[in-house]
């Protein structure tokens, strides 16, 4: 089955820096990426997402960017706020058992002023 | 706007005693997810349906069954509850196209004495 590896655990980044999350994946037939965010005290909610056909996708101050020869995905966060302090997933979707999701181990964003 | 919801968000229970967690969705979705979140370890993913009576392992089953004889409702069963089953769990559900938005509820934090 799919196996993704996500890094950092811990991530800390003053107010207005960027923050860069890396995702590593080993199936070589999965075909779609999203990432969540987990705010305190709720369920993680999809962020943005990107297909395998495509290499980058934006969403204002959220980009993602794929690269399927190597197998790795990462979420760019720029200009942050305090209210991007939150828990971040990857996932990717395994498409050899019946489309269920394989989520990362997570990574802490703290924004610091 | 699409709404899953959890029966209870914090629950303290015996050793040995049966627990359900309930959850329900109002977005007529095939799919219904149960994950266990657990520090450093991120999303694992218990059981899944595809459908109304229909139920498929996923990577950590040990310990549960589910069921489903409705539509919007799956519920996540710890026959006999141990004290490694004390963690967040999380359900999740989504159309029937693999490559779509899965929406969680807020999750049941349960503790087993």
């Amino acid at each position: 089955g799919e196996n993704v590896e996500q890094h950092p655990s811990t991530l800390s980044v003053q107010e207005g820096d960027s923050a860069v999350i890396k995702c590593t994946y080993s199936d070589s037939a999965s075909n779609y990426f999203p990432w969540y965010k987990q705010e305190l005290g709720k369920g993680p909610q999809l962020i943005i997402d990107i297909r395998s056909n495509v290499g980058e996708k934006k969403d204002q101050r959220i980009a993602v960017t794929l690269n399927k020869t190597a197998k790795h995905f990462s979420l760019h966060i720029t200009e942050t706020q305090p209210e991007d302090s939150a828990v971040y997933f990857c996932a990717a979707l395994d498409t050899g058992t019946a489309s269920k999701l394989t989520f990362g181990t997570g990574t802490r964003l703290q924004v610091t002023l | 706007d699409v709404k899953v919801t959890q029966s209870s968000r914090y629950l303290v229970k015996r050793t040995g005693e049966k627990v359900f967690l309930e959850c329900v969705q109002d977005m007529d979705h095939e799919n219904m997810f149960w994950y266990r979140q657990d520090p450093g370890l991120g999303l694992r993913l218990i059981y899944f349906s595809y459908d109304v009576k229909m139920k498929e392992k996923g990577d950590i089953p040990e310990g549960y069954s589910v069921s489903r004889e409705k539509k919007e409702r799956f519920s996540l069963i710890l026959e006999s509850a141990s004290t490694n089953q004390t963690s967040m769990y999380l359900c999740a559900s989504r159309n029937d196209r693999g490559r779509e938005t899965q929406y969680f509820g807020p999750g049941t934090r349960l503790l087993v004495l």
